[in-house]
């Protein structure tokens, strides 16, 4: 079975600071680990996706995330936060040979001016 | 029209109504999705099919009948539903496993459904 936990449901950080949104995830085996974005109204977009390879990874809009495999973490961050960050973010894991992704709960990110 | 689209993006009925979900996907996919969105509570995968086969149905009411005309369409018809289905109804594409996708989603804009 796998699972993910984000620890946060709600960051609040100024505007231009940095932030990092937490993720675990729990497998048994290897997995494929994705980061959605959710707008107000709006259904989910990919941010980024960790398949094989290097362990950094960049996505749109100047996030990034570390696979961290010894930690089974996916942590986004990004440097400087924009107001139109304001927004949910979701982080997903697929694994096992099979198809179904498992999202984790969502964690708010709200920019302060 | 590009991407994953649904009509319509809210509805209103009643318990006794019938109505019906449409998704239409524009990205080649074979593979697509019904994931109920509430508050508070992580999305919850409804149906999957895949080559236009149901492969998955997580013991949803027999309230929510889906169908998969063809790769590129994705219905959910609703019938008799109760107030706590009120939610956002995504629906959602990708590449199946035998593509060697790495599966990541594409998901339309949602249907805010309230029940009254």
């Amino acid at each position: 079975a796998q699972s993910v936990t984000q620890l946060d449901s709600q960051v609040p950080v100024f505007e231009e600071a940095p932030v990092e949104l937490r993720c675990n995830y729990s497998s048994s085996v290897s997995v494929y680990l994705f980061w959605y974005v959710q707008y107000p109204n709006q259904g989910l977009q990919l941010l980024l996706k960790y398949t094989t390879g290097a362990t950094l990874v960049k996505g749109i809009n100047g996030f990034e995330a570390e696979f961290n495999k010894s930690q089974t973490s996916f942590h986004l961050r990004k440097p400087s936060v924009h107001i139109s960050d304001t927004a949910e973010y979701f982080c997903a894991v697929s694994s096992g040979g099979y198809q179904k992704v498992t999202f984790g709960i969502g964690t708010k990110l709200q920019v302060i001016p | 029209e590009t991407g994953v689209t649904q009509t319509p993006r809210h509805l209103v009925m009643g318990m006794t109504n019938k109505k019906s979900l449409k998704c239409e996907q524009h990205l080649g996919h074979n593979a697509m999705y019904w994931y109920k969105q509430s508050a508070k509570k992580p999305l919850e995968l409804m149906f999957v099919y895949s080559l236009e086969e149901r492969v998955e149905n997580n013991s949803v009411p027999s309230r929510f009948s889906p169908e998969c005309p063809n790769s590129s369409h994705l219905f959910l018809h609703l019938h008799t539903l109760q107030p706590e289905d009120s939610a956002l109804y995504l629906c959602a594409s990708s590449q199946d496993r035998a593509s060697g996708s790495s599966y990541e989603q594409y998901f339309g804009p949602g249907t805010r459904l309230t029940v009254t």
